[in-house]
């Protein structure tokens, strides 16, 4: 078990409709990040936020957007949804603000839009 | 555009083998090289990782060999056993704007056979 609570741990959607996936850092990490990971894509990298605030984006679509509250907990919110969008979709944790540290991975939300 | 190139693809070795995966970067101003492993349905996990002051780490079967002037890393798996059948990402930090994000290879899928 990392640390990292992901929920839910599965969301099936339709098309043109928005979800909120939810991710709860590891205690005392202050960054967290979204990845999504697709079959012909690997693990992509969406966006990074540290103390509440917005440090690095990726390859994030217009239609997802993130954030990061007080209590350090993250969602990723995913508007107009189309069927590319499918995937697995996961958030980590590290302590600091850097990439030279361990970033602990939840298991992941799978999202399948029909 | 891919900045972590990581092969093979899939690799299939015999029980007590040794299996060697590779990564190739492009961007000297990396300063962590991780490598993670993922088995199915959940999400990956920091198996070892270097920095470019060494050119060599170890940890029990598992090792890292850097090679600064190739601009290479890879990642030895000693004594293969049944148990390390799992897919292998490398990553590294790569800068996006003012911060870095941590990218990951495409992932090698090893099978280890008994």
């Amino acid at each position: 078990d990392s640390g990292v609570t992901q929920t839910p741990k599965h969301l099936i959607t339709a098309t043109g409709q928005r979800v909120t996936l939810r991710c709860s850092p590891r205690s005392g990490d202050l960054s967290v990040y979204w990845y999504q990971q697709s079959l012909d894509q690997g693990l992509q990298f969406l966006i990074q936020y540290y103390n509440g605030e917005e440090r690095a984006k990726g390859n994030i679509l217009e239609r997802f957007s993130a954030q990061q509250f007080p209590d350090l907990h993250s969602e990723l919110n995913l508007s107009s949804l189309e069927l590319g969008d499918s995937a697995l979709y996961f958030c980590a944790s590290s302590v600091g603000r850097s990439l030279n540290t361990e970033a602990f991975f939840g298991q992941g939300t799978r999202l399948t839009v029909v | 555009q891919q900045q972590v190139k990581q092969s093979p693809q899939s690799l299939i070795v015999q029980k007590g083998g040794i299996s060697i995966i590779n990564c190739a970067y492009e961007n000297t101003a990396f300063d962590y090289f991780p490598w993670y492993q993922q088995f199915p349905g959940k999400g990956p996990a920091l198996l070892i990782a270097i920095r470019p002051d060494v050119s060599e780490k170890k940890e029990g079967r598992f090792t890292i060999s850097f090679n600064k002037s190739a601009k290479q890393f890879s990642l030895h798996i000693m004594d293969s056993q049944p148990g390390d059948s799992a897919t292998y990402f490398c990553a590294a930090p790569i800068s996006s704007g003012s911060a870095r994000q941590l990218t990951f290879g495409s992932g090698t899928q090893l099978t280890v056979l008994p």
